[in-house]
């Protein structure tokens, strides 16, 4: 079955343990894309990747780091977690279209709730 | 500063009624407009707009895009119970990045 997978659903942690949240897709896509959603400012974008080892920032990536060594996995890393990080996260990735970008449909993940007490 | 807004921010309708949710973009080098409908879960999505006026349909739902006032509206026909979810408009815009835009999404709910 295609799919995206992230791993885990759910975390609740403390300020400045570091965290790794992984993503995972099956579809031999070559973008990919990590995003937090929070109540009343929708879906923002912190990272994507392009293709292996071609990586960039979204909107909002202070505070995260992203690494593209395979082209099925995307992990978002949390160095130091703070509360201000207490989010919904969505892993997504799609095609890459012919003319070098992102294609139609971008598939999304189960979500990742995470807490940062 | 890129912004996607959405209209209204939530809806409540009876079976049957007929709905129009609305976006308006600013974004740089504007390439695309997609629509999702999430539920209590990942989004999924509905369609993608590139060109003005052309319209996108599946079953009860259709789409169009006015590139030149810079809006979007999604219609859901004869609504049903199973299209209650918030719908996503997302707009892929490229300042030397490609990055997409999200509103904050229309709640829907449709009441049997």
């Amino acid at each position: 079955e295609a799919q995206v997978t992230q791993n885990p659903r759910y975390l609740i942690t403390v300020t400045g343990k570091k965290l790794t949240v992984t993503c995972s897709q099956n579809m031999n896509h070559e973008y990919m894309s990590w995003y937090r959603q929070d109540p009343g400012l929708g879906l923002r974008q912190i990272y994507y990747s392009m293709n292996v080892e071609v990586t960039d920032k979204g909107d909002v990536p202070e505070g995260y780091k992203v690494s593209r060594k395979e082209k099925r996995n995307f992990p978002l890393i949390l160095e130091s977690p703070s509360p201000n990080q207490t989010s919904l996260y969505f892993c997504a990735s799609s095609f890459k279209g012919a003319s070098g970008r992102p294609g139609n449909e971008q598939f999304f993940g189960p979500g990742t709730r995470l807490t940062v007490l | 500063e890129d912004k996607v807004v959405q209209s209204p921010l939530s809806l409540v309708v009876h079976e049957g009624d007929t709905v129009t949710l609305n976006c308006s973009y600013e974004v740089t080098n504007f390439r695309s407009l997609l629509w999702y409908k999430q539920e209590k879960k990942a989004p999924t999505f509905l369609f993608m707009l590139t060109s003005s006026g052309i319209e996108k349909k599946s079953g009860r739902l259709s789409s169009i895009l006015d590139k030149k006032e810079l809006f979007s509206i999604l219609n859901i026909t004869a609504t049903q119970t199973g299209d209650s979810a918030v719908y996503l408009c997302a707009v892929e815009g490229h300042s030397g990045t490609y990055k997409y835009i999200f509103g904050t999404g229309t709640r829907l709910k449709v009441l049997a």
